[in-house]
């Protein structure tokens, strides 16, 4: 089953150091991948997605992603935290049944940048 | 600045009332999928519509919901009769879509239902 795995339900880390947050995957063919953010009482935002190409994607508010097919991993990473980046943090794939596309979404990931 | 709306932002009711719940999508985006999210089981879909047909409906309870799109600029989504566990925050989200492409999906703020 095509799948996503975020093995880490919360990340601590301290403003202005380096943060990742984990993903795995697991499909058949070339995955798409997908990384959104949840504010509190919000609904999920896109940051960035990676279909082809350059396997660092970059996106919105300074995270990138790295795509890596030997691992089967596409980890989120910002390299300087700020508080406002705590949030709750989603990764994704595409599910594709030959005539219709979906997002298979992970549990998530909690943030916690402290000052 | 376009964006998803949904009405109403938050619904309380009781056991055994009908909900509906709206949503408005982005102007133009021909996919609209709606999801629920609970702390236990996380962020699920429920159900898709590619130009207002339905294409996947596999992860709704069909018993007691049934999700539509009378127009273009409108998605519902109803629970009849509604049950305690139901209570959820619902999202819609639409987005540009085929088979070949897939842009991202734009949330709309959500429905938090609480069923009495």
């Amino acid at each position: 089953a095509q799948s996503v795995a975020q093995p880490e339900d919360q990340v601590n880390v301290a403003e202005g150091n380096p943060l990742t947050v984990k993903c795995t995957y697991s499909v058949s063919g070339n995955p798409y991948l997908f990384w959104y953010v949840q504010y509190p009482n919000r609904g999920l935002q896109f940051l960035l997605k990676y279909i082809t190409g350059d396997n660092l994607v970059k996106g919105s508010y300074g995270f990138e992603a790295e795509f890596n097919k030997s691992q089967t991993s596409f980890p989120l990473k910002k390299p300087s935290a700020l508080v406002s980046d705590s949030a709750l943090y989603f990764c994704a794939v595409r599910l594709y049944t030959g005539t219709a596309s979906k997002l298979t979404f992970g549990t998530g990931t909690r943030l916690q940048v402290t000052l | 600045d376009a964006r998803v709306t949904q009405t109403p932002r938050h619904k309380v009711t009781e056991m055994g009332q009908e909900v509906t719940m709206r949503c408005q999508p982005i102007l133009g985006h021909n996919t609209v999928f709606w999801y629920r999210q609970t702390m236990m089981q996380g962020l699920e879909l429920l159900a898709y519509f590619r130009n207002r047909a339905p294409l996947d409906d596999s992860g709704m309870p069909k018993d007691r919901f049934s999700a539509e799109m009378p127009d273009a600029t409108l998605a519902t989504l109803k629970i009849q009769p509604s049950e305690p566990r139901d209570s959820a925050v619902y999202f819609c989200a639409s987005g540009w879509l085929s088979g070949y492409s897939y842009n991202e999906q734009f949330f709309g703020p959500g429905t938090r239902l609480t069923v009495l």
